[in-house]
């Protein structure tokens, strides 16, 4: 059964850091675009970043480039985003989702979602 | 990258069809065959509907139907369910690496 579970949100100031993590279990990261997308509530969703089934390419949207980084370990089956200078902003509740060979929104698994709080 | 235009709001009778639109520009729908359609209930993560435009993943009743023509994709479900009442979104390959949303729509089943 295919299991994306995130964690690593919180409340953080402007300005600063944070690591989100999602583990994967039923299939293998390697084969598989993983993406970020991002919802803050109440509001739609929206695409944050996306790293190919290689590994070797990584896309962003505009908003978090500079200062977002996708990126995953193979060993341990598990999708990371570093956020760095976080706004206000990028208040929102982070979703990863496992995505066909390339970046293209067949979204077929997504977590349950981590909170991520940027407020003074 | 601008969002895709849904409308806020649809409704239909139990029993009834509902068309739900998203309309986007020749750089997104109009130049790919890459829609998905995305239902959420409250508290929930997203469920992929339809995806390519007009596929239906394993599960999804195929009183879920996708199309598209121009800029305009549209998700139609027929034989409304009082479980379909949810927000769906739709989503499209907005060329050079990038991923664009529409705002969402509400369902009322009536």
């Amino acid at each position: 059964e295919v299991q994306l579970v995130e964690s690593g949100g919180g409340f953080v100031q402007p300005g600063g850091s944070l690591r989100l993590l999602c583990a994967a279990s039923g299939f293998t990261l390697s084969s598989f675009a993983m993406s970020w997308v991002r919802q803050t509530p109440g509001k739609g969703l929206e695409w944050v970043s996306t790293i190919s089934a290689t590994g070797g390419s990584t896309y962003y949207a505009d908003s978090v480039k500079g200062r977002f980084t996708i990126s995953r370990d193979t060993s341990k089956n598990t999708l990371y985003l570093q956020m760095n200078s976080l706004r206000a902003e990028d208040t929102a509740l982070y979703y990863c989702a496992k995505d066909g060979l390339w970046l293209n929104g067949n979204f077929d698994y997504w977590g349950q979602g981590s909170l991520v709080n940027v407020s003074s | 990258q601008s969002a895709l235009t849904q409308p806020p709001s649809a409704s239909g009778s139990l029993g009834q069809s509902v068309t739900i639109s998203c309309t986007g520009t020749s750089s997104d729908i109009g130049g790919y065959n890459y829609v998905s359609w995305f239902q959420q209930h409250p508290g929930k993560a997203p469920k992929l509907m339809i995806y390519e435009v007009t596929k239906r993943p394993s599960g999804v009743p195929d009183r879920f139907s996708g199309s598209k023509s121009g800029n305009t994709a549209s998700l139609t479900v027929s034989g409304l369910q009082a479980d379909d009442e949810a927000h769906y979104y739709c989503s499209s390959y907005g060329g050079y690496n990038n991923l664009v949303f529409g705002g969402g729509t509400e369902l009322t089943v009536l």
